[in-house]
């Protein structure tokens, strides 16, 4: 089946620190990957998307690269800020039928002044 | 537009009561998902309804009842749930559930409470 691991939180960054998450998954085929973002007492809102290998996404200074030889899709910032403390989920969706999105169990970021 | 509303933001019920969560999305999409969601864990899927159809029923008991009156709507229905049914319900919607690189757009959520 599918599935998405993530490195265990929280991880906590002074502000202006340089942010890696690391996602890698496991899925037949060629799945679409994403990155959602908690914000404490809130729903989850999508940060950015890759559909295929080598593809990067990029949103509010957040990227992360589609890799498949790795299978991987590590969430990375140049420098953090306060506000981005929140969780992020790394999720999947497979290629092939009724596809659901598939989550890791989320990494929380905590970034002090 | 990529809003997705729901109401209640917050519900605390007892055991014997009904009440309803609701989710309004107007992106013209043909998806509806909810998710439950217990404190630091991911969401997990309960329902998707797919063109107002239910087509995906993760086995979640029969005290939760879901409905989509027409596409733009999404109701959760709730009767004699347990204390441990409290969580954080989320609404989500996407353009089709087949297969494609369509993301999810999520609600705020209903802080469910039962006591």
């Amino acid at each position: 089946g599918n599935s998405v691991t993530q490195m265990e939180g929280p991880v906590t960054l002074s502000e202006e620190a340089f942010l890696t998450i690391n996602c890698t998954y496991t899925a037949t085929g060629y799945p679409s990957l994403f990155w959602y973002v908690q914000y404490p007492g809130e729903g989850l809102q999508l940060l950015l998307k890759a559909t295929k290998a080598d593809d990067k996404g990029s949103n509010k200074g957040f990227e992360a690269t589609y890799r498949k030889e790795t299978t991987s899709f590590h969430l990375e910032k140049g420098s953090v800020q306060v506000s981005d403390s929140a969780v992020y989920f790394c999720a999947l969706r497979a290629d092939s039928g009724y596809s659901t999105l598939t989550f890791g169990k989320g990494t929380m970021l905590l970034v002090s002044p | 537009d990529t809003e997705v509303t729901q109401t209640p933001k917050h519900l605390v019920m007892g055991m014997t009561n009904k009440k309803s969560l609701k989710c309004e999305q107007h992106m013209g999409h043909r998806a509806m998902y909810w998710y439950k969601q217990k404190a630091k864990k991911p969401p997990e899927l309960m329902f998707v309804y797919s063109y107002e159809k239910l087509s995906i029923n993760e086995s979640v008991p029969s005290r939760f009842s879901p409905e989509c009156p027409n596409s733009s709507l999404l109701n959760l229905h709730l009767h004699a749930l347990q204390p441990e049914d409290s969580a954080l319900y989320l609404c989500a919607s996407s353009q089709v559930i087949r297969q494609g690189a369509y993301e999810q757009y999520f609600g705020p959520g209903t802080r469910l409470t039962v006591t």
